[in-house]
Formats: structure tokens, C-alpha cells, sequence
């Protein structure tokens, strides 16, 4: 059965650079079958879509994040990764990976999520 | 890209129909037949209970509904139970390998 987990600091300094790692198990992300999604959700408000990754290195993100964010994968790990630069306050935020199947719209697969906050 | 857009709460009786409404433009919920909805328990990742506008994925009991109308899509969930008690999203496809979520509805159970 998959299963994804989140990783990463849970305090960010604003200004610095957020990364977080999502490790799969169950499943490869490997090959075309599969998009890695992350979505994040600030405190009290709803969900974000930030970007998809596909095939290990096609990549498609939330215009209102895309010149802040980097997706990758790691297969030798079978990892993905999400970084996103210059945080503020507002990047403050439960992170989500997921993933969705090539050809269909929805998740139907989710980390727990990790809670990152961006503070002094 | 904007969100969709959502009330932010609704509520009903036990044994009620509630329906919540999910708006969009013809970019994304009016240009495609791919919005879908989760629910969310406090604490907990969401849950995915339908699927392409009107699907439901296996598991999840009938009482849970979809349909689209121009741009609006909605979700109704009949015969309301203290456990539906949750919060709810919609998402759609928008073209171009991009997607975007509603704001997300408070469902109370009174």
C-alpha cells in the first residue's frame, strides 16, 4: 500500500528558503503512471495547490508561487522534493504530498502533512 | 488563477440534505468535467469522496452527490450525520497541467 511522508524543518527564518522531502513507499515514482503533488494549507484557511512533478523531472506550478518554487525527484531515494525561496509569514503553512494518477484529476493519495512556520 | 469560491459555513439537522455550491469561471469548473471533492476532519489530510463532478470512489456512501452547472459545481450530501460534521473542498482542472482549490465550507451538524 503507498504510503507518503513529509520531511523537514518545522521553522523557516523569513527571507530563507524552505525545503521539505516527501518519501514514498509502496510504489515508484518512477515512470509515467503517476504526477507527485504538493499542496500546502495555512493555518485556518483552505487548501493550495503549489506544483505537480511528472516522470521525475516535468514540472508544472502554481503561477502565484512559480518564480519561488523548485520541484525534483530523487530516484534513488524514490523522494520528491519541494523547495521554496524567499519565505515570509505567509508561506506559514501545512505541507501536504500527494500524488494523482497520469490521466485523472483529483488525489487520491496523501502525506499527513507537516506544519512549517516561518518565524524569527 | 484565482480560487474557487466557497461559502465559508453551512450547517444542518441529522437526516437533512445540505448542498454546497462551488463557484468557478470557464477556465477551470465551466471548461472541464474534473472537479472533485474532499473532506476534511480536524487534524487530518483530506479525504477524497467524489470525483470527476459526479464520481464516487469506492467506500464512500451514497449520500454523497455531485453535479455542475455552468460554472458552479455542488456538493450534496442527503441524510446529514453527525459524523459528516467536517470541513469540505472542492478542486478543479484548469488547463494546462494547472489546478486550483475553493476557499473550503465549515459544515456544522446541529
Amino acid at each position: 500500500q503507498l504510503q507518503l511522508q513529509e520531511s523537514g524543518p518545522g521553522l523557516v527564518k523569513p527571507s530563507e528558503t524552505l525545503s521539505l522531502t516527501c518519501t514514498v513507499s509502496g510504489g515508484s515514482i518512477s515512470g509515467n503512471v503517476h504526477y507527485w503533488v504538493w499542496i500546502r494549507q495555512s493555518p485556518g484557511q483552505g487548501l493550495e495547490w503549489i506544483g505537480s512533478l511528472y516522470h521525475t523531472r516535468s514540472t508544472f506550478y502554481n503561477p502565484s508561487l512559480e518564480s519561488r518554487v523548485t520541484m525534483s525527484a530523487d530516484t534513488s531515494t524514490n523522494q520528491f522534493s519541494l523547495t521554496l525561496d524567499s519565505v515570509t509569514a505567509a508561506d506559514t503553512a501545512v505541507y501536504y504530498c500527494a500524488r494523482h494518477v497520469n490521466g485523472n484529476y483529483y488525489v487520491n493519495s496523501w502525506g499527513q502533512g507537516t506544519l512549517v512556520t516561518v518565524s524569527s | 488563477q484565482s480560487a474557487l469560491t466557497q461559502p465559508r459555513s453551512m450547517s444542518g439537522s441529522p437526516g437533512q440534505s445540505v448542498t454546497i455550491p462551488c463557484t468557478g469561471t470557464s477556465s477551470d469548473v465551466g471548461g472541464f468535467d474534473y472537479v472533485s471533492w474532499y473532506q476534511q476532519h480536524p487534524g487530518k489530510a483530506p479525504k477524497l469522496i467524489l470525483y470527476d463532478v459526479t464520481k464516487r470512489p469506492s467506500g464512500v456512501p451514497g449520500r454523497f452527490s455531485g453535479s455542475k452547472s455552468g460554472n458552479t459545481a455542488s456538493l450534496t450530501i442527503s441524510g446529514l450525520q453527525a459524523e459528516d460534521e467536517a470541513d469540505f473542498y472542492c478542486q478543479s482542472y484548469a488547463g494546462n497541467y494547472l489546478w486550483v482549490f475553493g476557499g473550503g465550507t465549515k459544515l456544522t451538524v446541529l
